[in-house]
This record gives structure tokens, sequence and C-alpha cells, in this order.
């Protein structure tokens, strides 16, 4: 069983489109995150949740919102997508005790905005 | 946050020892020194990780300076599916951060 998972792997979309990434974990873990990967190769993080509860919101612009229906899913939709959006996008999840413990990463979505 | 440096690459020979080192000389008390690497088209991977004392797992030894302002990640054989990009974290216990630095790009030749 795949411990954190995203769908679709690949999304290629036009300008302006609105989308959405969908990551669910089965590790019973109580924050999830998303992760950003540009053509850098530098990863960043986008946002935080816990328990359903937005934690971290870096500077994200308003078009990307994430939605938590339960805690083992953590998705994140685009409206008006940008060319700059394109990247990898990750999603993660880790235990409460969140120094102490590790993050699982799913394998990662690859947006193309054409 | 705290920040890391690390060397931009590293190479190495397949079944020989690997030590990548990280500098984090403005770490506090209470971080946490994390090492994840990410494999070519595949998501980050936790490697290991530890607060004071030397660390060892199945994967790798992370060996942590006394004063804790260095780390070293020890691949005690390196193979080729090592090859990987190596990131050295520090996780603090008042954010919920993994702040990724540029890493360590690993080379393994056969």
């Amino acid at each position: 069983d795949t411990a954190v998972s995203q769908t679709p792997k690949y999304l290629v979309t036009q300008m302006g489109n609105d989308k959405s990434i969908k990551c669910e974990q089965n590790l019973g873990h109580d924050t999830m995150y998303w992760y950003k990967q540009d053509s850098k190769k530098f990863l960043k993080i986008m946002f935080s949740y816990n328990n359903k509860e937005l934690i971290i919101n870096e500077t994200v612009p308003n078009r990307f919102s994430p939605k938590s229906p339960d805690k083992a899913h953590l998705n994140l939709h685009i409206n008006s997508l940008e060319l700059g959006d394109s990247a990898v996008y990750f999603c993660a999840s880790s235990q409460e005790d969140r120094v102490n413990s590790e993050a699982f990463f799913g394998q990662g979505t690859r947006l193309t905005v054409v | 946050d705290a920040k890391t440096t690390q060397p931009n690459s590293m190479e190495s020979n397949e079944e020989e020892p690997v030590h990548l080192p990280c500098n984090h000389s403005t770490i506090s008390g209470t971080d946490y020194i994390h090492w994840y690497r990410q494999l070519p088209s595949q998501g980050p991977e936790y490697v290991i990780h530890g607060l004071t004392s030397n660390v060892n797992n199945r994967m790798a030894s992370l060996a942590i300076a006394e004063d804790r302002k260095s780390s070293t990640l020890i691949l005690h054989r390196a193979t080729l599916r090592d090859a990987a990009v190596y990131y050295c974290i520090l996780r603090d216990r008042d954010t919920d951060k993994l702040i990724f630095g540029t890493g360590t790009r690993l080379q393994v030749f056969p």
C-alpha cells in the first residue's frame, strides 16, 4: 500500500483553467503538507494542515486553496492557472510530534501549464 | 528559520563510504537535525535524524559534532541507488516546517 498517494501524476492544462490535485495518506498522521518544487529543483513549503486546520500558509497566491475534508486527505485547488505555476507539487504527512518524526512524501504531481 | 550549508555536489565510487557534511552554526538547542534524500523523479525520502547523539539506522549513520554546529551523514557502502540529492534540515520545536535548502547532489560511479 502506498503511504502517501497523489493524483494525478501528470497534469497538463491551459492558462486560466482551474485544476485540483488530490492527496491521501493511510498512515494515520495528523499533519499534512503541500510543497512546490520549481524548475531549479528548489523545494518550498506551501501549506501545512493539522487535524484539518490550517497551520502554515506561506506566501502563496490566493489562487491556491488547500482543502482538507478529513485528516487523511489534503487536496490542492488552483484557480486561474498561470505559466509560472508549472512545477512538481508534493504532498507529505507526519505525526503530530513533528520535530522528532519523519515526514512521508508522495511521488509528486507534475503540473504543466501551457 | 535556522539555515544549513552543504556542498553542491559530491562524488563517490560504488562500495565506498561517503561522508556528506552539513554546517548549521545557528542551530538552536531545540532544533533536530534531519536528513532527507530525493532520488531522480521521486519525492523526498526520510534518511535519518538526531538531536545530540550519533544515530544509526539501516540506511545510514549520523554523526553530530559536540557543539552541534555541524553534522555528517555517513553512507557506509555507496550503491548506484544512493545517487540522489541529500538535504540536511533543521526542524525546530516551535514550527511545523521542513525547510529544504539546495542540498548535495551525490553521484555514485560503478
